[in-house]
């Protein structure tokens, strides 16, 4: 059965100091995965996306690494800051899901705090 | 400017009534999505539509009906509200079907049922 799994739950940090949030999926084949913050009362919104060939990327404070062979991803965020409080929701996309291709996971709820 | 709006913002409702959530994009893009977003914040496709053709309909009561009337629009109409309806309703465009095309979400309908 195709999900993911993200950890932790909920994450509570100072501001400046940086966290490292986790996906692993079991959605296999795998096509691709993108991380999107959800700010509270608004939509998500995506960060990046990471294809099988990628193991990094960076957006802003935002990096993403993708462990294809172990099926993991992680988003750390460097320097946090107060507006980077938001959930965090790691989105799996497989090559052959038919019409339901996304798979979603339950997110972590980041609080960054003064 | 905003890309994908959705009205309305909250919806407050007793069981039993029907209801309907309107959304719009501007984007010229192709595809439209309705997600459910429950309690534990965990986000569910209910339907996809690709050029005004449904494509994706997950297990949804069909007391849920979408409609397209262009492609830059999907609304939701829900019938005989139940309490278990209560959740954020949120409408999502893409450019394409494709599996690795980024999600642009409205900011969400708050639905409570009394």
């Amino acid at each position: 059965k195709n999900q993911v799994e993200q950890s932790p739950q909920s994450l509570i940090i100072l501001e400046g100091k940086n966290c490292t949030l986790q996906c692993n999926y079991t959605v296999s084949p795998f096509s691709n995965l993108r991380w999107y913050k959800q700010d509270t009362g608004r939509g998500p919104v995506s960060l990046t996306i990471m294809t099988f060939s990628e193991n990094t990327k960076s957006n802003g404070r935002y990096t993403a690494t993708l462990d294809a062979d172990t099926k993991q991803s992680s988003l750390h965020i460097t320097a946090s800051q107060l507006s980077d409080s938001a959930s965090y929701i790691c989105v799996v996309s497989g090559q052959n899901s038919g019409n339901t291709p996304l798979v979603f996971g339950k997110g972590t709820r980041l609080s960054v705090i003064a | 400017d905003t890309a994908v709006s959705q009205t309305p913002k909250y919806l407050v409702t007793q069981m039993g009534n029907d209801k309907s959530i309107k959304c719009e994009q501007n984007l010229g893009h192709d595809t439209m999505y309705w997600y459910k977003q429950d309690s534990k914040k965990f986000l569910k496709i209910m339907f996809s539509y690709n050029n005004k053709e449904l494509i994706i309909n997950e297990t949804v009561p069909n007391r849920f009906s979408p409609k397209s009337p262009d492609k830059a629009h999907l609304n939701l109409h829900i019938n005989s509200l139940e309490l278990g309806d209560s959740a954020v309703y949120f409408c999502a465009s893409s450019r394409f079907r494709a599996r690795n095309e980024k999600l642009f979400f409205g900011s969400g309908t708050q639905l409570s049922v009394l």
